[in-house]
């Protein structure tokens, strides 16, 4: 079974901080794509990353990054000089990657998300 | 721009009507899902679909039914709406296999039943 924890269930930062968004999973697949999405007050997901397992470079877009490790199952998400337009609930989400797990390969599993205030 | 498109933002019904909730996607992807999100309880699978006429059930399907007769439509019913079936439901689609690059989702309908 696939599971993905999201510990932090509410931020509250001032505009300009840092802000690190933890994700941790677990799964038995040996390949497996991880995911962030962001929620803002209008309600549609976003996507904003995916990362194959078999890929542990970290990435950095702007003013996001994420630092992915294997050996701790964890992919976490760091926004630099936080704006107020980074509220949002940000979901960490886990999925078999293709060829694994026969028809179930399609199902994204998501943690419950974290909740991000950005003050002025 | 590729779409999910859910018919209605906001709906409120009554208890015991039957309800449809339409999702229509517009990039031709086999697989459909059907989400509800509650405080607390992040997103919870109902129903989801692999291709026309084709569906299967998620972590919490009951009291509520699906139907797929086209591949671009996916349609949630709630064959008679009760209070805890007030949440926000949200609609999803992605491709299949090798062309898998997650979902995209439409916009949510925040339902309430009184």
């Amino acid at each position: 079974a696939q599971k993905v924890t999201q510990a932090q269930t509410e931020i509250s930062v001032v505009e300009k901080e840092d802000v690190t968004l933890d994700c941790v999973y677990e799964t038995r697949d040996t390949t497996y794509y991880l995911f962030w999405y962001k929620q803002p007050p209008s309600g549609e997901l976003v996507f904003l990353i995916r990362r194959n397992s078999f890929d542990e470079q970290n990435e950095i877009s702007g003013r996001y990054s994420w630092n992915f490790q294997k050996s701790t199952s964890s992919f976490n998400f760091t926004i630099t000089a936080s704006q107020v337009v980074d509220s949002a609930v940000y979901f960490c989400a886990l999925s078999p990657s293709w060829g694994n797990s026969g028809g179930s390969n399609y199902k994204l599993t998501f943690g419950k998300g974290t909740l991000l205030t950005v003050n002025p | 721009d590729v779409k999910v498109t859910q018919s209605s933002r906001y709906l409120v019904k009554r208890t015991g009507e039957k309800v449809f909730l339409e999702c229509v996607q517009d990039m031709d992807h086999e697989n459909m899902f059907w989400y509800r999100q509650d405080p607390g309880l992040g997103l919870r699978l109902i129903y989801f679909s692999y291709d026309v006429k084709m569906k299967e059930k998620g972590d919490i399907p009951e009291g509520y039914s699906v139907s797929r007769e086209k591949k671009e439509r996916f349609s949630l019913i709630l064959e008679s709406a009760s209070t805890n079936q007030t949440s926000m439901y949200l609609c999803a689609s992605s491709a299949p296999g090798q062309r898998f690059y997650g979902y995209t989702f439409g916009s949510g309908t925040r339902l309430t039943v009184v």
